[in-house]
């Protein structure tokens, strides 16, 4: 069993709607990263979260600790917010990262 | 804000030949590096962890005599493919650290293709 999974694996979208995409880990950690990873491979970190809820723009990332669940949001999708959604843990905000495998996402107009 | 550089971005090459990625910090001291492999339709592997000045980290599996890593300064760190052969072929990205609280910064990575 994977250390971080994600689902689901591939979305499919119209643009304007909303978006959840889910992610449940097994390990314990004191950081939950969501990155955006582009056709050409170039990652962008979009929240490092502990706690609670960040939000930045039209994206919206959640966290519940003793469920060990995160879940982020992306509200009005664009076909701009095509990519692959990566939600990663790491024992502190420093330390190595587990990637999970990813949800490809693709908004069409 | 912060940015991590990585250089190249694509490289093809002959089997037998040695690669350097290089993975610089740009406006912040980066003590700790990570480099991480994906191969295609996979999840990002961490490979190594590298400190300013000091051996760096391998993960169980990944060979350090064919995966160079050297950290010499805390905006540098770089990775050397030596006798690439065509199973290297993969996606390479660095990431660099940090200050506490703040989020890893990722290189745009480098896509490795070894013929």
């Amino acid at each position: 069993k994977n250390e971080v999974e994600q689902s689901p694996q591939n979305l499919t979208a119209q643009e304007g709607e909303f978006i959840t995409i889910n992610c449940s880990y097994s390990v314990g950690i004191s950081a939950l990263h969501w990155l955006q990873q582009h056709p050409g491979g170039g990652i962008v970190s979009l929240f490092m979260l502990s706690s609670g809820k960040k939000k930045h723009g039209r994206l919206i990332a959640t966290i519940n600790i003793q469920e060990k669940h995160s879940s982020l949001h992306i509200t009005a999708s664009h076909p701009r917010d095509s990519a692959v959604y990566i939600c990663a843990v790491s024992k502190t905000s420093y330390d190595k990262v587990i990637f999970g495998p990813g949800t490809s996402l693709s908004v069409i107009p | 804000g912060a940015v991590v550089s990585q250089h190249p971005s694509w490289v093809i090459c002959k089997s037998g030949t040695s690669v350097k990625i290089e993975c610089r910090s740009l406006d912040f001291q980066a003590t700790t590096m990570f480099w991480y492999r994906q191969f295609p339709k996979q999840s990002l592997m961490l490979m190594a962890t590298s400190n300013e000045g000091s051996k760096a980290t391998y993960e169980q599996g990944v060979e350090k005599d064919k995966f160079l890593i050297n950290h010499a300064s805390l905006t540098l760190s770089t990775l050397t493919v030596t006798s690439a052969h065509p199973e290297d072929s993969s996606f390479y990205i660095c990431s660099a650290c940090c200050d506490t609280g703040q989020p890893q910064h990722f290189g745009d990575g480098t896509r490795l293709s070894i013929l």
